[in-house]
């Protein structure tokens, strides 16, 4: 069955310190893959996406996310973390041709001063 | 930019009243979708849309009903409101075919009384 498994789902850097948040697929063919951030009671911003290529991806606000299909992760990075990117954070795999998302649980990311 | 609109961001009901929740998307969008995000539990596909009059049972269909009568508007009915459906609810769109993005909407905040 295809999942997504987000293993953190609380997380808390200091603001200019590096992040990483896990990813973990579930999926038979090739993945296409997202990640989306969420504001405290806001909807959903796309940060990046990976269909095919270059297995590196660049996002907006400073984001990128590395795809290994050895490891079945699509792990998101930024290098210098600022106190507005304290928010939830999302990973996604597209299901089929259906256009359907299916997300993880979801990280928890909080940014100390 | 997209721009996917849910009309009510906050609304209380009570129980056994029958809730509409609308969505309006700006770019022709050929799939709709409605998504119910619960703390831990990440976003889970309630239903969607590939065209007007036609939809598709997501994985937690149970207690909602959807219409589409018009390709921009895509509305969430709940029949008979009950104090578990109280929630985020989260609108997306996107063109058709696999490989595009979805947009999501700001949300609708429904507590069920």
């Amino acid at each position: 069955a295809q999942s997504v498994t987000q293993p953190d789902i609380h997380i808390t850097v200091s603001e200019g310190a590096s992040l990483e948040l896990r990813c973990n697929y579930s999926y038979g063919a090739t993945p296409y893959l997202f990640w989306y951030v969420q504001s405290p009671g806001q909807g959903l911003q796309l940060l990046l996406k990976y269909f095919s290529g270059d297995t590196l991806v660049q996002g907006i606000k400073g984001f990128e996310a590395e795809f290994k299909r050895s490891q079945s992760s699509f792990n998101l990075r930024k290098p210098s973390v600022h106190w507005s990117d304290a928010a939830e954070y999302f990973c996604a795999v597209l299901s089929g041709n259906t256009g359907k998302l299916i997300f993880g649980q979801g990280t928890t990311l909080q940014v100390k001063p | 930019d997209v721009k996917v609109t849910q009309s009510s961001r906050y609304l209380v009901k009570r129980t056994g009243e029958k809730v509409f929740l609308e969505c309006v998307q700006d770019m022709d969008h050929e799939n709709m979708f409605w998504y119910r995000q619960d703390p831990g539990l990440g976003l889970r596909l309630i239903y969607f849309s590939y065209d007007v009059k036609m939809k598709e049972k997501g994985d937690i269909p149970e207690g909602y009903s959807v219409s589409r009568e018009k390709k921009e508007r895509f509305s969430l009915i709940l029949e008979s409101a009950s104090t578990n459906q109280t929630s985020m609810y989260l609108c997306a769109s996107s063109s058709g075919g696999s490989r595009n993005t979805i947009y999501f909407g700001e949300g609708s905040w429904l507590t069920v009384v």
